[in-house]
């Protein structure tokens, strides 16, 4: 079926550590992946993004590595920051069919910096 | 922020009431998606609206109705309320159906 889990529902780590958070998939159809961030009172905010035909992708601080072999995501912070604390989802979606556009989510992991 | 806008902010109904949720999206967008997340959750997917059609619908109950205006902005309707309708409403905006979509910061119902 169509459905996006995560493996740890929290994280707690260091400042300064480095965090990787784990997302599994289900859909082999789904060919882009998204990791979002949601703070307390706030709506997910985009943090970034992965398609199908690719591995790996690193943006400022993040990298988001994909093993479509185990249908498998995680998301790498390095230097974990305090203002990195907050609940991280990874999401699914398809760029053809009827679920064309939709986003489904997994439950998210909390992640909690401590200084 | 995103540049989408929703209200009202809080909302508290009673059981079988109806709601209406507003949403303003991003200048240049579109296209509107709502979300339900209950609490602990992760969103889940109700429908989407592209040039003010219905373009896909997940797995909620006919109660459960939208709207997008010629500005692209939306409301969402739920009809006759229950108490698993509490959670956080999102609604996020987009270029078009396969675009980056922004989420607004979303309007908490509780149904009592």
């Amino acid at each position: 079926g169509e459905s996006v889990g995560l493996h740890l529902p929290t994280l707690s780590v260091q400042e300064g550590d480095n965090s990787i958070i784990n997302c599994a998939y289900s859909n082999s159809a789904s060919d882009y992946f998204i990791w979002y961030k949601q703070e307390s009172g706030k709506g997910p905010q985009f943090i970034i993004d992965i398609r199908s035909n690719m591995d790996k992708r690193q943006g400022q601080r993040v990298t988001v590595l994909l093993n479509k072999t185990v249908k498998h995501l995680s998301l790498q912070i390095a230097a974990t920051q305090p203002g990195d604390s907050a609940v991280y989802f990874c999401a699914e979606t398809s760029g053809r069919g009827s679920t064309l556009g939709r986003l489904y989510f997994g439950r998210g992991t909390q992640l909690t910096v401590w200084p | 922020e995103t540049g989408v806008t929703q209200s009202p902010t809080h909302l508290i109904k009673t059981r079988g009431q109806q709601v209406t949720l507003r949403c303003s999206s991003q200048s240049g967008h579109n296209t509107v998606s709502w979300y339900q997340q209950a609490l602990g959750q992760g969103p889940q997917f109700i429908f989407q609206y592209y040039r003010e059609e219905e373009n896909g619908r997940g797995n909620f109950p006919p109660r459960f109705s939208g709207l997008q205006f010629p500005n692209y902005s939306s409301e969402l309707n739920v009809n006759a309320l229950e108490l698993d309708d509490s959670a956080l409403y999102l609604c996020a905006s987009s270029r078009d159906r396969l675009g980056e979509q922004y989420f607004g910061p979303g309007t908490r119902l509780t149904v009592t």
